[in-house]
C-alpha cells in the first residue's frame, strides 16, 4: 500500500536558524510531490511541487526552498527562519493516472 | 483562474442533524472535484471525489454530487455524529496539460457536532 511520512512532527526553532523538513513516500514510483503551508488551521497554500527528481517548481516567492534528491523524497528547507514561517506544513503525493492527492500527517513549526 | 468558494462557517449541529456544506467553483473545462477532511492536529484525508458532471461521490455516509449547471459540489450527510467534528475542505483539480495535478482549495469549513 502507499504511505507518506513526514518528520519531525513538531519543531520549535529560533528566528534566523536553518530548517529541514523531510517527506518520504512508499509504495509508488515517480509520484508528483507537493509542499503546502497551512496557517491558523484553515486555508492551504501550495509552496512547491515536483514532477520528478531534481525538478522543483515554486508557487510563491519566499524564504523557503525545496529539493527532491530521490524519487520518493521531498525536502523543505530554509537558511534563516522568519517568524512568519510558523505554521503547519503538509506534504502530499499524487500517483500517475490518478486525480487525488494524499497527504502526510504534517509538521507543526513554531518560530520563536 | 480556478477558484473554490465554500461556506465560511463555523457550522454547529446537534448529533443526528442533517449537514450541508456548500461549495461552488470557477474553472474552465471539466475539473475533478474533491472533499477532504482534517481532524485536529492531523493532515488532510480524502473523503470523496467526483470526476465528471452528475457523478456522486460517497463515503462514510457523506455524499456530494458534481453539478456542472450550477458549478457546485455541496457536501451532505443525513445524520452527523460527534466524531464528524473536523474541518472540511472542498477542492478542484484542473486536468489541463500544465496543471501538474495541482489542487485549488476552498478556505475550509469548521464543523462542530454536539451530543
Amino acid at each position: 500500500s502507499q504511505t507518506i511520512h513526514q518528520w519531525p512532527a513538531t519543531l520549535v526553532q529560533p528566528v534566523g536558524s536553518p530548517l529541514s523538513l523531510e517527506c518520504t513516500v512508499e509504495g509508488t514510483s515517480n509520484p508528483n510531490l507537493y509542499w503546502y503551508r497551512q496557517a491558523a488551521g484553515r486555508g492551504l497554500q501550495l509552496l512547491f511541487y515536483s514532477v520528478g527528481i531534481g525538478q522543483i517548481s515554486s508557487e510563491v516567492p519566499q524564504n523557503l526552498s525545496a529539493s527532491r534528491p530521490q524519487d520518493r523524497q521531498f525536502i523543505l528547507s530554509s537558511k534563516k527562519l522568519l517568524l512568519s514561517d510558523s505554521g503547519f506544513y503538509l506534504c502530499a503525493f499524487q500517483t500517475s493516472g490518478r486525480n487525488e492527492q494524499y497527504f502526510g500527517p504534517g509538521t507543526r513549526l513554531t518560530v520563536t | 483562474g480556478n477558484s473554490v468558494t465554500q461556506m465560511e462557517g463555523p457550522v454547529t449541529l446537534s448529533e443526528e442533524a442533517f449537514l450541508t456544506i456548500n461549495c461552488t467553483y470557477t474553472a474552465t473545462g471539466y475539473p475533478s472535484l474533491f472533499w477532504y477532511v482534517q481532524y485536529p492536529g492531523e493532515g488532510l484525508q480524502l473523503l470523496l471525489k467526483a470526476t465528471k458532471a452528475d457523478d456522486k461521490g460517497s463515503n462514510k455516509g457523506f455524499e456530494a454530487t458534481y453539478r456542472k449547471e450550477t458549478t457546485s459540489f455541496h457536501l451532505e450527510k443525513g445524520s452527523v455524529q460527534v466524531s464528524d467534528s473536523a474541518v472540511y475542505f472542498c477542492a478542484l483539480r484542473y486536468a489541463g496539460g500544465t496543471s501538474y495535478g495541482k489542487l485549488t482549495f476552498g478556505q475550509g469549513t469548521i464543523l462542530t457536532v454536539h451530543p
